[in-house]
Formats: C-alpha cells, structure tokens, sequence
C-alpha cells in the first residue's frame, strides 16, 4: 500500500519566516504534487514534479518554491510565510512514466498557520 | 476560473437513502475523471474514475454517470451509511500527461443514522 508521509501535522510559524515543508513517498512514484486546500476553494495545485530535480509550476505558485533532490522526497518552501499562506497542505505522489490515470495518493497534509 | 464546479457545498441523507453528489466542468477536451472523498484530518482517498468513452462506471454501492453533452458527472451511493459521511471531490487531467488534477471545492456529505 502506497504510504506518503508529511513531516508535521501542524505548525505555527511567524510572518516573514521561511518554512520547509516535508513530504516522503515509499512506493517508487515518478511523480509528486504539493496542493493547499482552502475553505470554499477546493484543492489548488501549487508545484509538481515528475523526476528528480524536475519541477514545474502549478495554478498558484507565487511566493513558494520546491526542491525535489531525492525521488521519494519532495520538499515545498515558503520563502517569507505570509498569512494568506494559513491552509491545509497537502502532499501527493502517482505513478508515471506513461500511466497517465493512475491516481493520485495523498499524505495526511500539514496545517500550517501564520500569525 | 473553476473548471470543474460543484455548486452544492453540502448535502444531507438519512441512512439507506441515496446520495447524489453533482459536478459540472467547461472544459469540452477533459476525458477522464474521478472522485475523491476525504476525512477530517485525513488527505484525500481515491473513490472512483469514469473514461469519457463511458456514461457509467459502478463499484459496489458507488456509481458515477457521466454526460458529456452536458458537461456534467454525478455520483451515486446506494445505499448511504454514516460511515460515508466525509467530503467529495470531483477532479480532472487537463491532459498535459503529468496526471496533475484540477478539482472541484468539494460537498460535504452528512449521513445521519
């Protein structure tokens, strides 16, 4: 069974404050996805990566970066936290390499507040 | 601009009864879609998908109908029981391969007993 596991279930952190968010998949997946769920807004895709050091930009990439130096770990960084950046983050991996519907599993996410 | 919506953001049913939970997306060239449903501090699990090349897709007591025509999918569960209780959400490829979704806001979905 696919296990993909984010460092913290929660964190507080401080305005202006650069944040690592943590994310680990053990099943070998070439592809990897950080998303903020928000009240009302749904999930929104923020990066995603489909091979190591590879990444690309999601709907709502400003003000965050990503590092993906192993497979199986995909790291999402706030630059300076701000505090429209308080939400549920959450972290998923899938099959690639041509299984284009595999679905996507997703880690238990980190709610992140900034204050 | 949301391209796939669910316009109800919460649906209530008693135990056995049928939930239907609706989506609507604008995009003509979408051809896959799934369903997601999710806990209370738990990240999303994968429910159920349907191809465009089909209207119906069943697993057990979930069913998605989908109709291209209207640019619209539901899911059915029958019969409802409280432990189905959670959040759903539809999602789509936009086909560029990398299965990145885009998502609906989600229903939340209260089954009561």
């Amino acid at each position: 069974d696919v296990k993909v596991t984010q460092s913290s279930r929660y964190l507080v952190k401080r305005t202006g404050e650069k944040v690592f968010l943590e994310c680990v998949q053990d099943m070998d997946h070439e592809n990897m996805f950080w998303y903020r769920q928000d009240p009302g807004l749904g999930l929104r895709l923020i990066y995603f990566s489909y091979d190591v050091k590879m990444k690309e930009k999601g709907d709502i990439p400003e003000g965050y970066s990503v590092s993906r130096e192993k497979k199986e770990r995909f790291s999402l960084i706030l630059e300076s936290a701000s505090t429209n950046q308080t939400s549920m983050y959450l972290c998923a991996s899938s099959l690639g390499s041509g299984t284009d519907n595999s679905p996507l599993h997703f880690g238990n996410g980190t709610r992140l507040t900034v204050t | 601009d949301q391209q796939v919506k669910q316009n109800s953001p919460s649906l209530s049913v008693q135990e056995g009864r049928i939930s239907i939970l609706n989506c609507d997306y604008t995009n003509s060239m979408f051809d896959y879609f799934l369903w997601y449903k999710k806990y209370p501090a738990e990240g999303p699990t994968f429910l159920i998908s349907i191809s465009s090349i089909k209207d119906k897709n069943e697993d057990g007591r979930f069913t998605v109908f989908l109709n291209k025509s209207a640019k619209h999918l539901s899911l059915h569960i029958v019969p409802s029981q409280p432990g189905d209780s959670a959040v759903y959400f539809c999602a789509a490829p936009p086909g560029t391969g990398f299965q990145k979704l885009v998502f609906g806001t989600g229903t939340r979905l209260l089954v009561s007993p």
